[in-house]
């Protein structure tokens, strides 16, 4: 198993670009979660989706920020427009909801920086 | 919600010395509580987890501890070695459903040759 996938590894960017971030979850999984994590807040949780639909999205910041999920093997953190408090690296899960085994795999992330 | 505090924020010890990480969470509900280790530069992974019906599991030289009544739960590494360095982060979720994991702020581990 290829594990999660995400793209860019990387990204560097101006203060107002868009700036998208991709997501491959694990062959099977059900469930898909998107984090930041920064020095100061550690590990947040920005939006949960079951079955590619959106369950919580209360962690998302604001509305610059938005995630889609257009199929069970894909997904999108969008970032319109990008500020540098955004700087952060970002990280997409992916487990299987519903059975014993819930455990959520990590990607490695993105690492954004917003100039 | 959920709280999960951790402590040490970081944690020096020399190769082969034992290393022990503490949380505590709020939710009484909570019954499912994974540890995960992250390398620079990599995403968390997990090294193992614990479920509320049992008070101890161990894997080779980790083990974690569980006391649902003080509600803590702790990570226990035996005979450190430098590829044990990394950052330790435990959580708290309710298994099954919708599961949201409250993540603590991790443990930097730092194992001395």
């Amino acid at each position: 198993d290829a594990g999660v996938i995400q793209s860019p590894r990387h990204e560097v960017t101006e203060m107002g670009q868009e700036v998208t971030l991709r997501c491959k979850p694990i062959s099977g999984h059900n469930s898909l979660f998107w984090y930041r994590q920064t020095m100061m807040r550690g590990l947040e949780l920005l939006i949960y989706f079951n079955n590619n639909v959106p369950i919580d999205d209360s962690g998302m910041p604001e509305d610059r920020f938005s995630a889609k999920m257009p199929n069970a093997s894909f997904s999108t953190l969008k970032i319109q427009p990008s500020e540098p408090r955004d700087s952060a690296v970002y990280f997409c899960a992916s487990s299987l909801t519903g059975v014993s085994a819930d455990t959520q795999y990590f990607g490695p992330g993105t690492r954004l920086t917003v100039l | 919600g959920e709280n999960v505090e951790q402590h040490p924020s970081t944690l020096s010890v020399q190769e082969g010395d034992s290393a022990v990480i503490k949380c505590t969470y709020s939710d009484s509900a909570s019954n499912y509580f994974p540890w995960y280790k992250q390398e620079l530069g990599k995403g968390p992974q997990l090294i193992i987890d614990i479920r509320s019906n049992v008070g101890e599991k161990k894997d080779q030289r980790i083990a974690v501890t569980l006391n649902k009544t003080a509600k803590h739960f702790s990570l226990h590494i035996t005979e450190t070695q430098p590829e044990d360095s990394a950052v330790y982060f435990c959580a708290a979720s309710l298994s099954g459903g919708y599961q949201k994991v409250t993540f603590g702020i991790g443990t930097k581990l730092q194992v001395i040759p």
